[in-house]
């Protein structure tokens, strides 16, 4: 068990262009959870898979931001045309029980 | 709306000087209160889930407590190693899977 990865650790991009981060959820962790972190704040809840499903999204959550998991395993966070204000930690956490979640090291994102 | 309030924002304290953490929260049904460690640079680190009023927690030298409006982390003779901030998040009855995290206590344990 290597824990929750995420990839890439960190990405530069400029205003307007789409990114697209993944995350690969412990093995047999059928639920999962993207957070967006801005420096000196707690995880921002984003969206929440349970296998395959994406069963809630924040209304917060622009919808320049989708997320999929296909088959269940891991899952991808796409944001279209970036905003400076998209620059963040985005989190990814995995659960068997949606009480103990298992975050990954979260990928650090910065619009230019 | 459903808050969590952490206090105080940032706490510096003399190894093996003992104190608290507090969140505070207002949410409709709880139906867990969740402390997490954070490093610089890293993802949280689960430590406790506290269920209902007046349950305790323990792991080494960190204890949680709970009532029904707050929680508490109380740290005993803390060592540097300790430093980092701790997170605490609820998760309501009608909230379904959503957790809302509070900003955090800023930790630092001096030699």
């Amino acid at each position: 068990d290597t824990g929750v990865s995420q990839d890439p650790r960190h990405k530069i991009t400029k205003r307007g262009q789409n990114v697209t981060f993944r995350c690969d959820p412990i093995s047999e962790h059928n639920r999962l959870y993207w957070y967006r972190q801005t420096l000196g704040q707690g995880p921002e809840f984003l969206t929440y898979f349970q296998n395959e499903a994406q069963l809630e999204k924040s209304r917060l959550l622009s919808d320049r931001f989708s997320a999929e998991r296909p088959k269940g395993s891991f899952s991808t966070l796409e944001i279209q045309r970036t905003e400076q204000g998209d620059s963040a930690m985005y989190l990814c956490a995995s659960s068997t029980t949606g009480w103990e979640q298992f975050f990954g090291p979260g990928t650090r994102l910065t619009v230019l | 709306e459903d808050q969590v309030t952490q206090s105080p924002e940032a706490l510096r304290l003399q190894e093996g000087e003992s104190s608290s953490l507090n969140c505070s929260y207002t949410v409709s049904g709880l139906r867990g209160l969740f402390w997490y460690r954070q490093d610089p640079g890293k993802g949280p680190e689960f430590l406790f889930t506290l269920y209902s009023a007046g349950e305790e927690k323990e792991k080494e030298r960190l204890k949680a407590t709970l009532t029904k409006k707050e929680s508490f982390l109380h740290i005993t003779a803390p060592k540097p190693e300790d430093s980092a901030t701790y997170l605490c998040a609820v998760q309501a009855r009608n909230t379904g899977n959503q957790f809302y995290f509070g900003t955090g206590t800023s930790l630092t344990v001096i030699p």
